[in-house]
């Protein structure tokens, strides 16, 4: 079974605090992707990589950044925490090929900024 | 326009009903369809693939219609684990892209 894995479920954070969020997959996957997921909006994409030290944004990369060191490692970063960041914050990751159709998902990490 | 579009619900069905969902996209080089299901506060997992010829996986069906670039889902015999929000997801390129959900809810 795919485990994808982030590392916290809850976060409260300040304004302006710098905010990591770490995601790791155990499946060898190229594809690996950030979403915020806020209701009413579904899901949107922050951020994506496609191999190690690749990244590419997506639909809403304002505010963000990210980090791929390693293969099974996807970082998000916020560098200076706003309110309006408040969200569910999901990983997901990918394979290639045929695989490259089926997203796995880590539990999510509730984001809390005051 | 958003991209992918669903009715949000709630449906509110009863136990052994059959209910249907629609999903409409606009971009037209669309790939790939997928419904997934998020369970309340937990994450988005793939229920099925969306076929251009249809495909039935026991009580559900996906349906697809490129032409009026919509999916829909069928479920029949709701049970009460059914409970939960339907996610459209449609795919070009390496993006995906999500719809807000459907929310079902199977009534006793």
């Amino acid at each position: 079974d795919v485990k994808v894995t982030q590392s916290s479920r809850y976060l409260v954070k300040r304004t302006g605090e710098k905010v990591f969020l770490e995601c790791v997959q155990d499946m060898d996957h190229e594809n690996m992707f950030w979403y915020r997921q806020d209701p009413g909006l579904g899901l949107r994409l922050i951020y994506f990589s496609y191999d190690v030290k690749m990244k590419e944004k997506g639909d809403i990369p304002e505010g963000y950044s990210v980090s791929r060191e390693k293969k099974e490692r996807f970082s998000l970063i916020l560098e200076s925490a706003s309110t309006n960041q408040t969200s569910m914050y999901l990983c997901a990751s990918s394979g290639q090929g045929a695989e490259a159709d089926t997203q796995y998902f880590g539990p999510g990490t509730r984001l809390t900024v005051l | 326009r958003k991209e992918v579009e669903q009715d949000p619900g709630p449906f509110n069905v009863p136990e052994g009903a059959t209910v249907a969902f629609n999903c409409t996209y606009s971009n037209s080089a669309s790939q790939s369809f997928f419904w997934y299901r998020q369970d309340c506060r937990k994450e988005p997992k793939l229920l099925m693939s969306v076929y251009s010829s249809g495909n039935e996986d026991g009580r559900f069906t996906a349906q697809l219609n490129r032409a009026s670039q919509y999916i829909s889902l069928l479920i029949r015999d709701s049970k009460l684990s059914d409970s939960a929000t339907y996610l459209c997801v449609v795919n070009y390129g390496q993006n995906f892209v999500f719809g807000p959900g459907t929310r079902l809810s199977v009534l006793p």
